[in-house]
């Protein structure tokens, strides 16, 4: 039973090039959630994502980022024309209800460097 | 609005020394509380919880947190550490009505021999 796949584990992109961010959710769970992880801070969550639904964006930049997670085919967060300070650690988290007082399952995370 | 607090952000000990994480929370509505511990260049791994009943949780690992109502406390313990607990450790609380988990900042325990 594979867990949460996000991949690529590393990208590197060019100021102004486009990143994009897969996360596959375990088998069985509807709910994706996306956290961004900045060098010596906590996690700060950025968008909640059910089958071709978002759910609570209230934590996504408001330009340049945006999630979707359709009907077929992992979750993409999608950053354009990156700049410097996108650079951090984006993590996929998944669970199987809308509830989230069971947790979360996270994936390992794709670390992002803007050069 | 809810939210996480973790007073320091790194505990260095010595191997086989006991340790104490704290974790602070703040919220009006009765929440559900996670501590998450993240390896180096992995990602989090939930550690334990506390939803309901006892207020003493433990882990598989020896670690356990205590829920303090009165305090609006979670801090993490363990009796006796050991050099493989090396990692960041986050603190984190949801609640029934919300859709999300919110995270504190984070502990780093170093383990030193």
């Amino acid at each position: 039973n594979a867990g949460v796949m996000q991949n690529p584990r590393h990208l590197v992109r060019r100021r102004g090039q486009e990143a994009r961010l897969r996360c596959s959710p375990m088998k069985g769970h509807s709910h994706v959630y996306w956290y961004r992880q900045l060098p010596e801070e906590g996690l700060k969550f950025m968008v909640y994502l059910q089958k071709e639904n978002i759910i609570d964006e209230s934590g996504m930049p408001k330009e340049r980022f945006s999630a979707e997670f359709p009907k077929e085919g992992p979750s993409i967060l999608r950053i354009q024309q990156v700049v410097r300070g996108d650079s951090a650690a984006y993590f996929c988290a998944s669970s199987p209800r809308e509830s989230a007082n069971y947790g979360y399952t996270f994936g390992s995370g794709t670390r992002l460097t803007v050069v | 609005a809810q939210s996480v607090t973790q007073l320091d952000s790194q505990v260095p000990v010595f191997e086989e020394a006991p340790v104490e994480l704290r974790c602070n929370y703040s919220s009006s509505v009765s929440v559900y509380l996670f501590w998450y511990v993240q390896y180096p260049n992995q990602g989090l791994q939930l550690l334990l919880k506390y939803l309901s009943g006892s207020t003493l949780v433990e882990s598989i690992n020896g670690f356990e947190a205590e829920f303090n109502k009165s305090q609006t406390s979670f801090h993490l313990r363990k009796p006796s550490v050991h050099i493989s607990d090396t990692a960041e450790y986050f603190c984190a609380l949801t609640s029934s009505s919300a859709s999300k988990i919110i995270f504190g900042s984070g502990t780093r325990l170093s383990i030193r021999p």
